[in-house]
């Protein structure tokens, strides 16, 4: 069974920095492109960004680039989301999801970031 | 990097069928055949229901189905189940990035 588990989310500062982790099991997790999607509290799904199977192409939303930083660690399993420079706006659930084809067939829990002074 | 177009919410009584649309652009749903919709009901992550346009994932009745005319996608869902009542998200390959559209809230009356 594919699983997907996110953790990391927290109550931070504007301008603070946070770092979610994504743990994969159940599928061969360097065979597959990885994606970050966000949701703000009642608001609809935004695309942060998505990474390739060898982390050597990475490609963000507008909102985030420049500040969020995809990497992944394929012997662990692991997916990350560093983000730098908060902003109240990016307070939201964030989901790491499989990227299979054109479509994200599996999604995490979500974790949720909460951008508040 | 603009949000596809859906309807705030749709409605219908169980056993009827409902349609919600996407509206793109030609930059987006109108250029690619890479659309595809996921449900997702309250606290809960979404799931994958059509990909590639019309195309269904495994465990996915065939109540639902997609398409697509020029700029616009649409989800198909006949014969409403009352579990259908959830949110309904379409998204779309955009050459640069990948675009959402805001989410059509499905009411099973």
């Amino acid at each position: 069974e594919v699983q997907l588990v996110e953790s990391g989310g927290a109550l931070v500062q504007p301008g603070g920095s946070l770092r979610l982790s994504c743990v994969a099991s159940g599928f061969s997790f360097s065979s597959y492109w990885m994606t970050w999607v966000r949701q703000a509290p009642g608001k609809g799904l935004e695309w942060v960004g998505n990474i390739k199977q060898d982390g050597s192409e990475r490609y963000y939303g507008a909102s985030v680039k420049g500040r969020f930083t995809m990497s992944r660690d394929n012997a662990n399993n692991s997916l990350f989301l560093q983000m730098n420079t908060l902003r109240v706006e990016d307070t939201a659930a964030y989901y790491c999801a499989r990227h299979t084809g054109a479509s994200y067939d599996s999604w995490g829990q979500g974790t949720l970031v909460t951008v508040s002074s | 990097q603009s949000a596809l177009t859906q309807p705030a919410s749709v409605s219908g009584s169980p056993g009827q069928s409902i349609t919600i649309s996407c509206t793109g652009t030609s930059s987006d749903v109108g250029n690619y055949n890479l659309v595809s919709w996921y449900q997702q009901h309250p606290g809960k992550a979404p799931k994958l229901m059509i990909y590639d346009v019309s195309k269904r994932p495994s465990g996915v009745p065939d109540r639902f189905s997609g398409s697509k005319s020029g700029n616009t996608a649409s989800l198909t869902i006949s014969g409403l189940q009352a579990e259908d009542e959830a949110d309904y998200y379409c998204s779309s390959f955009a050459g640069t990035h990948w675009a959402f559209g805001g989410g059509t809230k499905l009411t099973v009356l």
